[in-house]
């Protein structure tokens, strides 16, 4: 299976910066599908970018996510304070669906 | 909108099977998408379990694929998970969502806590 390794494991950062999370599959991630979700505590985690790039419905531009092969990249333009969450990527390229281990963005 | 909530017992005991049910409202499960599971134990990160159509065609992940069985009840928009033999390895807060497009999940549903335990 392809595993997924996220770095660095906890960023810390302020509000209006910049964030940007790396996502790096031990294997290519076929077609590119691969997802970021963010989590907040005692939620559901929330889809933000499908196949590498696309955000999804209501997710403001300010996140974007980019990459191909084995190396992706979700970046936060500029940070705002709801920002600060746990994110996942998700590849579904490859049997079985894998998910990395988590970056922690904190203030 | 799509909504999701699973439901069942929050307390297994050992060795016994788990059983919860996810009801989806705002859209009928007979037209299409596939409907998964996945898993996050306390403190941890996300686990994909498996995905059912609403044919009934399921894909497990292959760890778990010889404990794991899920069915599809259309007549009330609802799909199940069954996970027997539980050790306390399997205590996680249990998701069900819609899977999107090939792969992604959105939306999920609340979450629902089981722990396995005498």
């Amino acid at each position: 299976e392809v595993v997924l390794t996220q770095s660095p494991a906890t960023l810390s950062l302020s509000p209006g910066e910049r964030a940007t999370l790396s996502c790096g599959a031990s294997q290519s991630v076929s077609t590119n599908y691969l997802a970021w979700y963010q989590q907040k505590p005692g939620l559901a985690p929330r889809l933000l970018i499908s196949d590498s790039s696309k955000r999804a419905t209501g997710v403001p531009d300010r996140f974007s996510g980019s990459g191909s092969g084995t190396h992706f990249t979700l970046t936060i333009s500029r940070l705002e304070p709801e920002d600060f969450a746990v994110y996942f990527c998700q590849q579904y390229g490859n049997s079985p669906i894998t998910f990395g281990q988590g970056t922690r963005l904190e203030i | 909108q799509v909504q999701l909530q699973e439901s069942g017992p929050g307390l297994v005991k050992p060795s016994e099977t788990l059983s919860l049910t996810c009801t989806v409202s705002g859209y009928s499960i007979s037209s299409g998408y596939y409907w998964g599971w996945i898993r996050q134990p306390p403190g941890k990160g996300l686990e994909w379990i498996g995905s059912i159509f609403h044919s009934g065609t399921t894909y497990y992940y292959p760890s778990l694929k010889s404990r794991v069985t899920m069915s599809v009840d259309t007549s009330k928009n609802q799909f199940s998970l069954k996970l027997n033999s539980v050790t306390a390895a399997d205590t996680a807060v249990y998701y069900c969502a819609r899977q999107w497009g090939s792969g992604d999940y959105d939306p999920w549903g609340q979450g629902i806590l089981v722990t396995v335990s005498s």
